[in-house]
């Protein structure tokens, strides 16, 4: 079993959906929650980071921590056919991050 | 301010060559790190360095990998005697320790490689 789970869909969504994408981890340690978004054969771009349970918001993103379930999610509201990618969550307790296998999104004009 | 950077972006090689990656932290992060991303899945973590010193090196590090950053700065990553199984996107990230969001990592675009 993977220390981090995430459904890789693809996910295809209208234009103007919210996306809602999530991962569930096991190991107790992680204490760092970020999400990176994946652009075909480029590098992952930080999207958001939080270090707590609860609700981070910061634009048209809000992600979202549930330590006590080991659960996190992503949302994308008023989702625009540029917000197609592949969104990756990754995670760590020290230095290293253990990521999701990424889920691919499309938006559809 | 500029990204983390990566040289070359795509590298195609013969079975059994070496092959060397260069990657370029964002100024002044004293930490880089070094992962691997195959098709369909997420980067994996390789190695990583805090300034000069390389702290940890994971199992999936062969005897055939070895990374350096002699001056703290630039780091490299050597593939001896490639294999089909080494083609990959390199991926290297840096960040800086002693900051709020120490563990956050920004990566470079990668070096695709592609071992025939």
């Amino acid at each position: 079993q993977k220390e981090v789970e995430q459904d890789p869909g693809p996910l295809s969504v209208p234009e103007g959906a919210i996306v809602s994408l999530n991962c569930t981890y096991s190991n107790s340690a992680f204490q760092y929650f970020m999400w990176y978004r994946q652009y075909s054969r480029k590098g992952p771009e930080l999207l958001m980071y939080t270090y707590s349970s609860g609700n981070k918001e910061d634009g048209r993103f809000t992600a979202q921590v549930d330590k006590s379930s080991k659960y996190i999610s992503l949302f994308i509201r008023d989702s625009q056919p540029s917000d197609s990618a592949t969104y990756l969550c990754a995670m760590s307790g020290d230095y290293k991050l253990s990521f999701g296998a990424g889920t691919t999104v499309t938006v559809r004009a | 301010d500029t990204g983390v950077s990566q040289d070359p972006r795509h590298k195609i090689t013969k079975r059994g060559q070496n092959v060397t990656f260069r990657c370029d932290p964002i100024s002044e992060h004293n930490r880089l790190y070094w992962y691997r991303q195959t098709l369909g899945q997420g980067p994996e973590f390789l190695t990583y360095f805090q300034n000069e010193a390389q702290l940890e090196k994971s199992r999936l590090l062969s005897d055939r990998f070895s990374a350096e950053r002699p001056k703290g700065s630039f780091s490299t990553l050597e593939i001896q005697r490639t294999e089909q199984g080494d083609s990959a996107m390199y991926l290297c990230a840096s960040s800086h320790t002693g900051s709020l969001d120490a563990d956050t990592q920004y990566f470079g675009p990668g070096t695709r490689l592609t071992v025939l």
